[in-house]
């Protein structure tokens, strides 16, 4: 099956860039989308289609992808950036979704 | 507005069946290119993809629960069903509806619902 490969933590402090990550062997043949998921809440989409951001969403996140990895930049940190964030791939193949294995973001 | 809510039960006993709704509003569930699909989240661990259903009625499921998945649309509703059968403790997470475009992606989620499998 289809595996989407995300560091399990990232620890940085306020201000700093938070680069995560999402690999897998012919992600640049695939739309890749990333969600927030904090506690307690349903998750959200902060970027579609690899690069594009939804309405409302701050224009310190951005994505990119690049040879076998997508990416998320978070540009100046701050603690309400806390959370899950998890890529998401349409495996057109088999016809199924899958999720990465998330990446926990923490605001020292 | 557009909103998806789930609801079902809180508590559910070993090898019993799941029937989880996802109530949708702000939008048809018949919309041609359109789909909802069904995610869960067991305690500590990533999102997992369950199923998917289209406009069309054309379903897709996770490999590893296809013999115990099904979904369906109740169109007069705006509904979508799905059930697990013969579950188990394993199961127990929050089960999260969430509706796509048809672009690949989820733009709309539910608030989720926390389901316990346990005797």
């Amino acid at each position: 099956s289809y595996v989407l490969t995300q560091a399990p933590s990232l620890s940085l402090a306020p201000g700093r860039t938070a680069t995560i990550t999402c690999g897998a062997s012919d992600i640049s043949n695939k739309m890749v989308h990333w969600y927030q998921h904090k506690p307690g809440q349903a998750p959200v989409l902060v970027i579609f289609s690899d690069d594009v951001r939804p309405s409302g969403v701050p224009g310190r996140l951005s994505g990119s992808k690049s040879g076998t990895t997508a990416t998320l930049t978070i540009r100046s940190v701050e603690a309400g950036d806390e959370a899950d964030y998890y890529c998401q791939v349409w495996d057109t193949g088999g016809d199924h979704v899958v999720f990465g294995g998330g990446t926990k973001l923490t605001v020292l | 507005q557009i909103t998806l809510k789930e609801s079902g039960p809180t508590l559910v006993k070993p090898t019993q069946t799941l029937t989880l709704t996802c109530s949708v509003s702000g939008l048809s569930v018949s919309r041609s290119g359109t789909g909802v699909g069904w995610i869960r989240q067991p305690p500590g661990n990533a999102l997992q993809w369950l199923a998917f259903i289209y406009w069309d009625d054309t379903r897709r499921f996770t490999p590893s629960l296809t013999d115990r998945l099904a979904i369906t649309r109740d169109t007069s509703k705006n509904q979508v069903v799905l059930t697990l059968t013969n579950v188990a403790p394993v199961d127990t997470g929050t089960y999260y509806c969430a509706h796509s475009n048809g672009d690949g992606y989820f733009t709309y989620w539910g608030p989720g619902t926390l389901v316990t499998v346990s005797s």
